[in-house]
């Protein structure tokens, strides 16, 4: 089992709500991301678990907020969105964090900021 | 900087036809190259890792070869077909952040469209 999944598929949310994306892999992985794809640009990313260690991205801002409650999961909790940050939202995952390891995404969640 | 690119940014092929994809990237020290595929607003599937060590890695229809020295890959489609339409990604993996994680920098991809 190679599969790494995520809900929802889609989300519409007001600048004023609270939302979370969840990601979910049974597949034993120590490392797993956040990133981001705007139309027609590829993946950047957002975060970094390894080990359960979060990895800051100090260009991400704080509306968007990582969670990582156990090595199986990953959540991204976000408030106060703007409609510039309507994308396609990817959660992967890896063994760990080593640099010959492969990464395996899901299938995003497709948010739209209203 | 390590920069990825992919070229070109879209091929239009007929049905049957083999065709080739290419990707480079200026540092030559990497690891691994992946190569991935991406349906319309849809996420990522893995087609292939290869290894730094390894010059190709097939899979089915598909092919991989890599080639550090001049730092390039590409990806090889045997016999295509109208499913094979799709972006595909290139990408290798760098070090972030120094606490034993990496991420992903990509190439821009190349939109493949197969005509039946």
């Amino acid at each position: 089992d190679t599969e790494v999944t995520q809900t929802p598929k889609h989300l519409v949310m007001g600048m004023t709500n609270k939302k979370s994306l969840k990601c979910e892999q049974h597949m034993g992985h120590r490392a797993m991301y956040w990133y981001k794809q705007k139309a027609k640009k590829p993946p950047e990313l957002m975060f970094v678990y390894s080990y359960e260690k979060l990895s800051i991205n100090e260009s991400v801002p704080s509306r968007f907020s990582p969670e990582c409650p156990n090595s199986s999961l990953l959540n991204l909790h976000l408030h106060a969105l703007q409609p510039e940050d309507s994308a396609l939202y990817l959660c992967a995952s890896s063994q760990d964090g080593s640099l010959n390891t492969e990464a395996f995404f899901g299938q995003g969640t497709r948010l739209t900021v209203v | 900087k390590q920069e990825v690119t992919q070229i070109p940014a879209a091929l239009s092929v007929p049905e049957g036809e083999n065709l080739v994809l290419n990707c480079s990237f200026t540092d030559s020290a990497i690891y691994n190259l992946q190569w991935f595929r991406q349906d319309p607003g849809k996420g990522l599937t893995s087609l292939l890792l290869i290894q730094s060590s390894q010059r190709e890695q097939t899979s089915g229809r598909l092919n991989a070869s890599l080639d550090k020295s001049s730092g390039r890959s590409t990806l090889y489609i045997a016999a295509s077909q109208p499913g094979d339409s799709a972006t595909y990604l290139c990408a290798v993996p760098r070090p972030y952040s120094g606490a034993g994680s990496y991420q992903l920098t990509f190439g821009k991809g190349t939109k493949l469209s197969v005509i039946p």
